[in-house]
């Protein structure tokens, strides 16, 4: 079955650095997502993705995210200074046309 | 704005027992969709179940089974025969059209299921 990878599968940062997380989502998908959930909570919408831009992101998602698709395979989210308080659980996701959700199984960031 | 409620935050049971974990959504549109997602503890997300508006069939998968009721605006997951390995944190979620084309997840704050032997 088709799977939406991420890597790597836990960063430890020091706060101020930038960071890159990635993901490869399904290939005939059209939608991709970064959602976030901080430990011990629920897990909350940051942005979509599609057609090459940005379709809805979330008041997380301030100046100091980014996505990109580079290339026709991966989906990246970049934090810029990186604080203490995005240590978290990253998933990202990819939806087809009939909105069939398939999550990573996540990039744990820890920030020190 | 949609809206998912668990308001069970954790439930024990002893193995064997059956257990349902309640989950009321709001949203005005009329077509939505339901999820319910698995997180054991090494913290992925498994996908149980997905289900649309306008499908208010009752669902059995082996031991699982929903109860998806538009009148209250509740999917139930209720868990026969519990086993240890059920022992997790579940998430209702609710997806609806923001409007920009993508179909972005509400979760609920999820119930911790402890099954204890």
């Amino acid at each position: 079955e088709p799977e939406v990878t991420q890597t790597p599968s836990h960063q430890v940062t020091q706060m101020g650095q930038e960071v890159i997380l990635r993901c490869v989502p399904i290939s005939n998908h059209l939608y991709f997502y970064w959602y976030r959930q901080i430990l011990g909570q629920k897990v909350e919408f940051l942005v979509s993705f599609y057609n090459n831009e940005i379709s809805e992101k979330s008041e997380i998602f301030d100046d100091q995210f980014s996505v990109e698709r580079p290339d026709g395979s991966n989906f990246t989210l970049k934090i810029r200074s990186t604080k203490l308080e995005d240590s978290a659980m990253y998933f990202c996701a990819s939806t087809d046309t009939s909105y069939g959700y398939t999550f990573g199984s996540g990039t744990r960031l820890t920030v020190v | 704005a949609q809206k998912v409620t668990q308001a069970q935050t954790e439930i024990s049971v002893v193995e064997k027992e059956d257990v349902t974990l309640d989950c009321v959504y709001e949203t005005r549109d009329t077509t939505y969709y339901l999820f319910w997602y698995k997180q054991p503890p090494s913290g992925e997300l498994v996908f149980l179940i997905r289900r649309n508006s306008f499908d208010e069939q009752n669902e059995i998968s082996g031991r699982y089974s929903w109860n998806f009721q538009k009148s209250t605006s509740s999917f139930n997951f209720t868990i026969t025969a519990s086993q240890v390995v059920d022992s997790a944190v579940y998430f209702c979620a609710l997806s609806e059209d923001s409007g920009a084309g993508s179909y972005q997840l509400t979760f609920g704050k999820g119930t911790k299921l402890s099954v204890i032997p």
